[in-house]
């Protein structure tokens, strides 16, 4: 079946403009995570959605970035005002049920963004 | 808050030789355990986890782990490195100090196999 799938797979923007980043996770798959991946580094968790709840944004670095997911399927992580440090490969995993320790997490192929 | 550490940023070996990768963890409660490998403009695909039963996991391509609490390590192995296995690999534990089982990832450890 389908995995995570992300769109667009590469994002160049100026600084000082706005992305959107798409993320179709599995179907039927409860719970969605973001997390950012900076060069040469482990990713980094962002935000948690269980279905259409946004139930933990702890790790969103600014008011610059905003997540939705308002049917529970179909997510968006959105960056205003790009600075040079927001440049990083953006995952998205979505696993089958509700947040819990042993879940497993599928990952899509990532959003690279690269802002000048 | 968990936490994973790495042991080296780079491994390499040659084609049929033996394959360690260290993780050490640290956790104030029993830690649920991960190892995902990414390979070049791909996801991260899982491995392996352990969760608490057997100690010794075995996970797919013939990689395996054992979790040892007394050293506090989650070392991935495989008995013979095939060129395919070149990719990064990171180790993960799960945290829930804001409330959510989200994944803490290590550094990662680079993999070079050798002709």
């Amino acid at each position: 079946g389908a995995g995570v799938s992300q769109s667009p797979r590469y994002k160049v923007a100026k600084r000082g403009q706005d992305v959107a980043l798409r993320c179709d996770p599995i179907s039927g798959h409860v719970s969605l995570f973001w997390y950012q991946q900076a060069l040469g580094q482990g990713p980094e968790f962002l935000t948690y959605f269980q279905n259409e709840a946004q139930l933990d944004k702890s790790g969103l670095p600014s008011d610059r970035f905003f997540a939705e997911r308002p049917e529970g399927s179909v997510s968006t992580l959105k960056i205003q005002r790009t600075q040079q440090e927001d440049s990083a490969v953006y995952l998205c995993a979505s696993s089958l049920s509700g947040s819990g320790p042993t879940d497993t997490q599928y990952f899509g192929p990532g959003t690279r963004l690269t802002v000048l | 808050a968990q936490s994973v550490t790495q042991l080296d940023s780079h491994v390499s070996v040659s084609e049929g030789t033996p394959v360690l990768l260290r993780c050490n963890y640290s956790s104030s409660y029993s830690p649920s355990l991960f190892w995902y490998v990414q390979h070049p403009n791909k996801g991260l695909q899982l491995l392996l986890k352990y969760t608490s039963a057997a100690t010794l996991v075995k996970g797919i391509n013939g990689f395996e782990a054992e979790f040892k609490k007394s050293e506090t390590s989650f070392h991935l192995t495989k008995p013979s490195a095939h060129m395919s296995d070149a990719a990064e690999y990171f180790c993960v534990v799960t945290d829930r100090s804001s409330g959510t089982y989200k994944y803490i990832f290590g550094t990662g450890t680079r993999l070079k196999v050798l002709a």
